[in-house]
């Protein structure tokens, strides 16, 4: 059972242009969701997170969006980079009810052309 | 700033010889986590120490892994008489113990192991 969807395996986009990755979940308990991004050969890096408190939280070029009615986030990154371009993966915990260990979807393959 | 280091970063081994892997995790970090990725598959949770506690096993861990974390700093973990599907990435990662709302794990650069 994967309580943390990215149905999407790979994305395309131009540099300059809008890079939107998207992750579902089933487990109505999350409450703290995160994304992590990953180049080969390393461990993921922390990218942004957001709680169920917020519906939007903005770093720089990245802004992660929570819909919790739809159980959906979405990444955006604007404007995309070349240097984005890795795996990213979409994570969730019931922190503030349980303290659960993070679950990661099985992550977006980001590639941004120049 | 040293971030979580594990050694070896790469580990070849026959099936059925027994490994083990070392994480040292960011000094002031009281909790420690293992996670395993396969290809294609996002980083699967495996256990985790707060301290020298182990607090939660997941059910992928079976009877031939076991970790430990003496004296609440590094950690290892040990597979026995491995198995060709024991073969994946092996992922630590630390953190401070969740005060906020804003718990962030760092992890290590992982150690792959190929079992023949």
């Amino acid at each position: 059972d994967q309580q943390v969807k990215q149905n999407s395996p790979s994305l395309s986009v131009q540099e300059g242009r809008i890079s939107i990755l998207n992750c579902d979940y089933t487990n109505s308990m999350f409450d703290y969701f995160l994304w992590y991004k990953k180049y080969p050969a390393e461990g993921p890096t922390f990218l942004i997170s957001i709680s169920s408190i917020k519906d939007k939280n903005e770093d720089g070029r990245f802004t992660v969006f929570l819909n919790k009615s739809a159980k959906h986030l979405s990444l955006h990154i604007v404007p995309s980079q070349p240097g984005d371009s890795a795996v990213y993966f979409c994570a969730a915990s019931a922190m503030f009810s349980g303290n659960t260990p993070l679950v990661f979807g099985k992550g977006t393959r980001l590639s941004v052309i120049a | 700033d040293t971030g979580v280091s594990q050694n070896p970063r790469h580990k070849i081994t026959k099936r059925g010889q027994n490994v083990t892997f070392r994480c040292d995790p960011i000094s002031e970090h009281n909790r420690l986590y293992w996670y395993r990725q396969t290809l294609g598959q996002g980083p699967e949770f495996l256990t985790y120490f707060q301290n020298e506690a182990q607090l939660e096993k997941s059910r992928l861990l079976s009877d031939r892994f076991s970790a430990e974390r003496p004296k609440g700093s590094f950690s290892t973990l040990e597979i026995q008489r491995t198995e060709q599907g024991d073969s994946a990435m092996y992922l630590c990662a630390s953190s401070l113990e969740a005060v906020a709302t804003n718990e962030k794990l760092f992890f290590g650069s992982g150690t792959q192991l190929s079992v023949l």
